[in-house]
């Protein structure tokens, strides 16, 4: 199975920071990335799928870059509802892997 | 709207079988398939699986093979995850999503199942 690291696992951050957050692949999964933010008590929501490529409706604030065996989301100015936690998945071959999750918190 | 609709919580014992529905709505259920992630209290996000709606085709984690059964109901546009020999670690948030093969774009609510005698 293709292993998912995140880093921070816990992220603490100010309204209006910009903020980056890296997921690993064990192995090589081109671009076959997504990325999901979660709220407590909901179910996560697509942000960015294909590595960079922003779902409909997603604020312009959030990018991905990455291929390979790197990818990063970054937040380019924080805003409130952006305190949540986020999960990368790889889309490269079954299982699909999900990250462990980066818990964005406000400092 | 595009939506997809779970069943509601269950409390099982252990050894148990439970069975979570998702109806789908809103896109034409053949067109995607559907992928199913649970998430212990806490815990993470863990997929599970994958069903074609068109085919019925399946490819399910090593982990939960002989144990879980997918299946889709095109008729009502209903997929199903049945899931059994049920332990106190299945307990969890378990959510179907509508599989687009580069993501998944819709998820359904959640149904909590709890496992415990």
């Amino acid at each position: 199975d293709i292993q998912m690291t995140q880093s921070p696992s816990t992220l603490s951050a100010s309204v209006g920071d910009r903020v980056t957050i890296t997921c690993r692949a064990s192995q090589s999964i081109s671009r076959w990335l997504a990325w999901y933010q979660q709220k407590p008590g909901k179910a996560p929501n697509l942000l960015i799928y294909e590595a960079s490529i922003l779902q409909n409706g997603v604020p312009s604030g959030f990018s991905g870059s990455g291929s390979g065996t790197e990818f990063t989301l970054t937040i380019s100015s924080l805003q409130p509802d952006d305190f949540a936690t986020y999960y990368c998945q790889q889309y490269h071959s079954y299982p699909y892997t999900f990250g462990q999750g980066t818990k964005l918190e406000i400092k | 709207q595009i939506q997809l609709v779970q069943s509601g919580a269950e409390v099982k014992k252990p050894g148990a079988s439970v069975k979570v529905s998702c109806k789908a709505s809103g896109y034409t259920f053949t067109s995607y398939g559907l992928s199913w992630v649970r998430q212990a209290p806490g815990q993470g996000l863990e997929w599970m699986g994958w069903i074609s709606a068109y085919n019925g085709n399946t490819n399910y984690a090593q982990k939960f093979q002989g144990r879980v059964t997918m299946t889709t109901d095109t008729s009502t546009s209903t997929a199903y995850m049945d899931l059994r020999s049920l332990r106190s670690d299945d307990t969890a948030v378990y959510y179907c999503a509508r599989d687009r093969v580069d993501a998944l774009d819709i998820w359904g609510q959640g149904t909590l199942v709890t496992v415990s005698s």
